[in-house]
Protein backbone atom coordinates (compact mmCIF):
# COMPACT_ATOMS: atom_id res chain seq x y z
CA UNK A 1 0.00 0.00 0.00
CA UNK A 2 1.47 3.39 -0.29
CA UNK A 3 0.62 6.49 1.48
CA UNK A 4 1.99 10.20 0.69
CA UNK A 5 1.69 13.12 4.07
CA UNK A 6 1.52 16.44 3.47
CA UNK A 7 1.96 17.56 7.45
CA UNK A 8 0.98 21.08 6.74
CA UNK A 9 -2.03 21.84 6.50
CA UNK A 10 -2.19 25.55 5.54
CA UNK A 11 1.21 28.04 5.24
CA UNK A 12 0.86 31.92 5.04
CA UNK A 13 3.57 34.20 3.96
CA UNK A 14 4.13 37.51 2.78
CA UNK A 15 5.48 37.71 -0.89
CA UNK A 16 8.85 37.21 -1.65
CA UNK A 17 9.03 35.17 0.64
CA UNK A 18 10.93 31.78 -0.05
CA UNK A 19 8.26 28.55 1.28
CA UNK A 20 9.33 24.88 1.00
CA UNK A 21 6.30 22.38 1.16
CA UNK A 22 6.45 18.98 2.77
CA UNK A 23 5.92 15.62 1.44
CA UNK A 24 6.65 12.18 2.73
CA UNK A 25 5.91 8.86 1.29
CA UNK A 26 5.71 5.06 2.01
CA UNK A 27 5.36 2.88 -0.33
CA UNK A 28 6.71 -1.44 -1.02
CA UNK A 29 7.23 -0.55 -4.65
CA UNK A 30 10.98 -0.66 -5.32
CA UNK A 31 9.94 1.70 -8.34
CA UNK A 32 7.58 4.63 -8.55
CA UNK A 33 7.08 8.02 -9.39
CA UNK A 34 6.00 10.94 -7.28
CA UNK A 35 4.88 13.82 -8.49
CA UNK A 36 3.26 17.46 -7.18
CA UNK A 37 0.15 19.72 -8.75
CA UNK A 38 -0.91 22.89 -8.25
CA UNK A 39 -4.84 23.63 -7.55
CA UNK A 40 -5.54 27.06 -8.46
CA UNK A 41 -8.45 28.69 -7.02
CA UNK A 42 -10.03 28.05 -10.41
CA UNK A 43 -10.34 24.22 -9.25
CA UNK A 44 -8.35 22.81 -12.53
CA UNK A 45 -5.45 20.74 -11.06
CA UNK A 46 -2.24 21.79 -12.66
CA UNK A 47 1.13 19.26 -13.68
CA UNK A 48 3.74 20.61 -11.80
CA UNK A 49 6.62 17.59 -12.13
CA UNK A 50 7.54 14.23 -12.21
CA UNK A 51 10.70 12.69 -10.58
CA UNK A 52 11.70 9.41 -10.64
CA UNK A 53 12.37 6.93 -8.07
CA UNK A 54 15.80 6.12 -9.50
CA UNK A 55 16.89 9.67 -10.35
CA UNK A 56 17.79 11.70 -7.11
CA UNK A 57 18.62 14.41 -8.82
CA UNK A 58 17.02 18.06 -7.56
CA UNK A 59 15.08 20.00 -10.25
CA UNK A 60 15.07 23.56 -10.82
CA UNK A 61 12.51 25.48 -12.56
CA UNK A 62 12.42 29.21 -12.59
CA UNK A 63 11.70 29.66 -8.90
CA UNK A 64 10.26 26.20 -8.48
CA UNK A 65 12.62 23.52 -7.08
CA UNK A 66 12.44 20.16 -5.96
CA UNK A 67 14.49 18.14 -3.17
CA UNK A 68 13.67 14.19 -3.78
CA UNK A 69 15.57 12.34 -0.95
CA UNK A 70 15.16 8.88 -1.06
CA UNK A 71 16.86 7.50 2.30
CA UNK A 72 14.13 10.10 4.39
CA UNK A 73 11.20 9.50 1.44
CA UNK A 74 11.36 12.85 1.39
CA UNK A 75 9.82 14.84 -1.96
CA UNK A 76 9.98 18.45 -0.95
CA UNK A 77 8.74 21.13 -2.84
CA UNK A 78 10.53 25.29 -2.48
CA UNK A 79 9.38 28.46 -4.23
CA UNK A 80 11.71 31.22 -4.09
CA UNK A 81 11.01 34.67 -4.08
CA UNK A 82 7.21 33.87 -3.50
CA UNK A 83 4.48 35.93 -5.49
CA UNK A 84 0.39 36.36 -5.05
CA UNK A 85 -0.40 33.75 -8.34
CA UNK A 86 1.47 31.13 -6.05
CA UNK A 87 -1.41 30.72 -3.94
CA UNK A 88 -3.32 27.56 -4.10
CA UNK A 89 -3.32 23.77 -2.87
CA UNK A 90 -0.56 22.42 -3.49
CA UNK A 91 -0.67 18.19 -3.89
CA UNK A 92 1.88 15.12 -4.01
CA UNK A 93 1.33 12.41 -5.43
CA UNK A 94 3.12 9.21 -5.51
CA UNK A 95 2.58 5.54 -8.10
CA UNK A 96 4.07 2.74 -9.13
CA UNK A 97 5.97 2.60 -12.04
CA UNK A 98 4.56 -0.80 -13.68
CA UNK A 99 2.37 -1.96 -16.46
CA UNK A 100 -1.03 -0.65 -16.84
CA UNK A 101 -2.67 1.97 -15.54
CA UNK A 102 -2.27 2.95 -11.94
CA UNK A 103 -3.98 5.36 -9.61
CA UNK A 104 -2.15 8.20 -8.14
CA UNK A 105 -1.80 8.36 -4.26
CA UNK A 106 -2.49 11.53 -3.57
CA UNK A 107 -1.01 13.44 -0.06
CA UNK A 108 -3.96 15.96 1.54
CA UNK A 109 -2.29 19.16 0.10
CA UNK A 110 -1.07 22.17 1.58
CA UNK A 111 -3.45 25.23 1.02
CA UNK A 112 -0.78 27.93 0.69
CA UNK A 113 -1.64 31.58 1.02
CA UNK A 114 0.95 34.73 -0.34
CA UNK A 115 -0.12 37.74 1.53
CA UNK A 116 0.93 40.91 -1.05
CA UNK B 1 -10.38 17.33 -27.30
CA UNK B 2 -7.59 19.81 -26.01
CA UNK B 3 -8.48 19.25 -22.69
CA UNK B 4 -10.43 16.99 -19.83
CA UNK B 5 -13.79 17.99 -20.15
CA UNK B 6 -16.44 17.51 -17.72
CA UNK B 7 -20.21 18.04 -17.72
CA UNK B 8 -22.14 19.66 -15.50
CA UNK B 9 -19.49 21.60 -13.96
CA UNK B 10 -22.37 22.55 -11.15
CA UNK B 11 -24.78 19.93 -9.78
CA UNK B 12 -27.62 20.80 -6.73
CA UNK B 13 -29.78 17.85 -6.49
CA UNK B 14 -32.03 16.53 -3.76
CA UNK B 15 -31.36 13.64 -1.74
CA UNK B 16 -32.54 10.10 -3.05
CA UNK B 17 -32.59 11.39 -6.76
CA UNK B 18 -29.91 9.43 -9.00
CA UNK B 19 -27.16 11.45 -10.88
CA UNK B 20 -24.69 10.94 -13.79
CA UNK B 21 -21.86 13.00 -14.20
CA UNK B 22 -19.86 13.07 -17.73
CA UNK B 23 -16.27 13.01 -18.63
CA UNK B 24 -14.74 13.47 -22.01
CA UNK B 25 -10.93 12.81 -21.90
CA UNK B 26 -8.09 13.74 -24.17
CA UNK B 27 -8.87 12.21 -27.84
CA UNK B 28 -6.36 9.22 -27.44
CA UNK B 29 -5.92 8.62 -23.83
CA UNK B 30 -6.41 5.05 -23.05
CA UNK B 31 -6.29 5.21 -18.98
CA UNK B 32 -9.14 7.06 -17.43
CA UNK B 33 -9.70 8.09 -13.56
CA UNK B 34 -12.42 9.33 -11.35
CA UNK B 35 -11.31 11.25 -7.65
CA UNK B 36 -13.40 13.07 -5.03
CA UNK B 37 -12.27 15.91 -2.99
CA UNK B 38 -15.14 16.63 -0.19
CA UNK B 39 -14.28 20.37 0.74
CA UNK B 40 -11.10 21.16 2.53
CA UNK B 41 -9.83 17.59 1.67
CA UNK B 42 -7.29 15.47 -0.51
CA UNK B 43 -8.48 14.10 -3.44
CA UNK B 44 -10.08 10.11 -3.09
CA UNK B 45 -9.86 7.60 -5.71
CA UNK B 46 -12.58 6.26 -7.25
CA UNK B 47 -11.79 3.75 -9.93
CA UNK B 48 -9.76 3.73 -13.37
CA UNK B 49 -10.12 2.99 -16.51
CA UNK B 50 -8.01 1.35 -19.30
CA UNK B 51 -10.22 1.40 -22.32
CA UNK B 52 -13.44 0.29 -21.20
CA UNK B 53 -12.23 -1.87 -18.49
CA UNK B 54 -12.05 -1.08 -15.02
CA UNK B 55 -8.84 -2.89 -13.53
CA UNK B 56 -9.52 -0.98 -10.03
CA UNK B 57 -12.69 0.04 -8.63
CA UNK B 58 -11.50 -0.41 -4.77
CA UNK B 59 -12.54 3.26 -3.84
CA UNK B 60 -16.24 3.57 -5.04
CA UNK B 61 -17.31 4.15 -1.47
CA UNK B 62 -21.00 2.11 -1.66
CA UNK B 63 -22.90 -0.04 -4.33
CA UNK B 64 -24.69 3.28 -4.61
CA UNK B 65 -21.80 4.27 -6.72
CA UNK B 66 -21.16 2.59 -10.41
CA UNK B 67 -19.00 3.84 -13.76
CA UNK B 68 -18.94 2.83 -16.89
CA UNK B 69 -16.19 3.61 -20.26
CA UNK B 70 -18.05 3.04 -23.48
CA UNK B 71 -15.96 3.18 -26.77
CA UNK B 72 -12.71 3.86 -25.04
CA UNK B 73 -13.87 7.45 -24.65
CA UNK B 74 -16.32 8.96 -22.77
CA UNK B 75 -17.35 7.63 -19.29
CA UNK B 76 -19.90 8.48 -17.03
CA UNK B 77 -20.19 8.12 -13.13
CA UNK B 78 -23.82 7.56 -11.89
CA UNK B 79 -24.57 7.69 -8.33
CA UNK B 80 -27.90 6.71 -7.09
CA UNK B 81 -30.54 7.53 -4.16
CA UNK B 82 -27.61 10.42 -3.36
CA UNK B 83 -26.80 11.37 0.32
CA UNK B 84 -25.44 14.60 1.62
CA UNK B 85 -22.66 13.32 1.99
CA UNK B 86 -22.00 12.49 -1.36
CA UNK B 87 -21.59 16.40 -1.26
CA UNK B 88 -18.09 17.11 -3.20
CA UNK B 89 -16.03 17.98 -6.37
CA UNK B 90 -15.62 15.01 -8.75
CA UNK B 91 -12.51 14.82 -10.64
CA UNK B 92 -12.32 13.42 -14.24
CA UNK B 93 -8.36 12.62 -14.99
CA UNK B 94 -6.71 10.90 -18.16
CA UNK B 95 -3.09 9.80 -19.36
CA UNK B 96 -1.37 9.17 -22.62
CA UNK B 97 0.60 6.11 -21.72
CA UNK B 98 -0.05 3.26 -18.95
CA UNK B 99 2.50 4.33 -16.76
CA UNK B 100 1.52 7.84 -16.33
CA UNK B 101 4.61 8.77 -17.41
CA UNK B 102 3.80 12.53 -17.81
CA UNK B 103 0.93 12.56 -15.01
CA UNK B 104 -2.79 12.99 -15.66
CA UNK B 105 -4.56 15.39 -16.90
CA UNK B 106 -7.24 16.52 -15.01
CA UNK B 107 -10.30 18.41 -16.08
CA UNK B 108 -12.15 21.12 -13.76
CA UNK B 109 -14.14 18.94 -12.13
CA UNK B 110 -18.20 18.42 -11.36
CA UNK B 111 -19.65 20.39 -8.03
CA UNK B 112 -22.47 17.92 -6.48
CA UNK B 113 -24.33 19.50 -3.54
CA UNK B 114 -26.96 16.94 -2.42
CA UNK B 115 -29.70 19.34 -0.51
Amino acid sequence: AQKVTQAQTEISVVEKEDVTLDCVYETRDTTYYLFWYKQPPSGELVFLIRRNSFDEQNEISGRYSWNFQKSTSSFNFTITASQVVDSAVYFCALRPIIQGAQKLVFGQGTRLTINP
Amino acid sequence: GAGVSQSPSNKVTEKGKDVELRCDPISGHTALYWYRQSLGQGLEFLIYFQGNSAPDKSGLPSDRFSAERTGGSVSTLTIQRTQQEDSAVYLCASSSRDRGRYGYTFGSGTRLTVV
